[in-house]
C-alpha cells in the first residue's frame, strides 16, 4: 500500500541550529513528493515540492529537500533555524490521481 | 489575494445535530477537496470535486455530504453531527488534478461536536 511515513512526532531545536526533518514514502513508482508547513491556527502552506530531475529542491524561507530514491526518502533541511519556524510539518505524495496522501506531521519546536 | 475562504473558524455542536461548513475559492480553480486533521493522523480526504456539478468519495466520507453548484463553492454538510466527527476541517484547491499541481488550503474549521 502507498504511505507517507513522518518517524519523528516532535523535533526540539535551538535557535540558530540545524534542521533536518525525515521523511519515507512507500509507492509503487516514484511519487510527486511535496513539503507543507502548519502555523498555528491556520492552513497548510506548501514549502516546496518534487516531480523529477534536479533532487535538491529550494523552496521558499529558506528551505530545501533533497529526494533520495535509494533510501525512499524526502528530508527536509535548513541550515540555521529561527524562532518563526516552529510549526508542524508535512510531508505528502501523490502520483496519477487527485488523491494526496499526508505522513502524520513532526512538530518543531526552537529554542531561543 | 483571499485564495480559499471557510466559514466558521469554530464551531461546538450537540450529538445528532447538522450543520454546513462553508468553503470558497477565488482563483476559479475547477478542483476543490475537503480533508479532516485528527491529532497524530495527518489529513484524510473526505470528498473532492472537480468541476460545478461533480463531486466523488474520499478516503472517509461516512457522515458527510457535499455539493458543488458553482465553481467558487464547496459546502460540507454533516447530518447527524457524531462525537467521532470531532476534529480540524480543511477545504482545499488546485488548478487540476495533475499531480505536479500543488493544493491551496483554507485556515480550517474547528468543530466540537458534544
Amino acid at each position: 500500500a502507498q504511505s507517507v511515513t513522518q518517524p519523528d512526532i516532535h523535533i526540539t531545536v535551538s535557535e540558530g541550529a540545524s534542521l533536518e526533518l525525515r521523511c519515507n514514502y512507500s509507492y509503487g513508482a516514484t511519487p510527486y513528493l511535496f513539503w507543507y508547513v502548519q502555523s498555528p491556527g491556520q492552513g497548510l502552506q506548501l514549502l516546496l515540492k518534487y516531480f523529477s530531475g534536479d533532487t535538491l529542491v529550494q523552496g521558499i524561507k529558506g528551505f530545501e529537500a533533497e529526494f533520495k530514491r535509494s533510501q525512499s526518502s524526502f528530508n527536509l533541511r535548513k541550515p540555521s533555524v529561527h524562532w518563526s519556524d516552529a510549526a508542524e510539518y508535512f510531508c505528502a505524495g501523490s502520483t496519477r490521481t487527485y488523491k494526496y496522501i499526508f505522513g502524520t506531521g513532526t512538530r518543531l519546536k526552537v529554542l531561543a | 489575494n483571499a485564495g480559499v475562504t471557510q466559514t466558521p473558524k469554530f464551531r461546538i455542536l450537540k450529538i445528532g445535530q447538522s450543520m454546513t461548513l462553508q468553503c470558497a475559492q477565488d482563483m476559479n480553480h475547477n478542483y476543490m477537496y475537503w480533508y479532516r486533521q485528527d491529532p497524530g493522523m495527518g489529513l484524510k480526504l473526505i470528498y473532492y470535486s472537480v468541476g460545478a456539478g461533480i463531486t466523488d468519495k474520499g478516503e472517509v466520507p461516512n457522515g458527510y455530504n457535499v455539493s458543488r453548484s458553482t465553481t467558487e463553492d464547496f459546502p460540507l454538510r454533516l447530518e447527524l453531527a457524531a462525537p467521532s466527527q470531532t476534529s480540524v476541517y480543511f477545504c482545499a484547491s488546485s488548478y487540476s488534478l495533475e499531480e505536479d499541481q500543488p493544493q491551496h488550503f483554507g485556515d480550517g474549521t474547528r468543530l466540537s461536536i458534544l
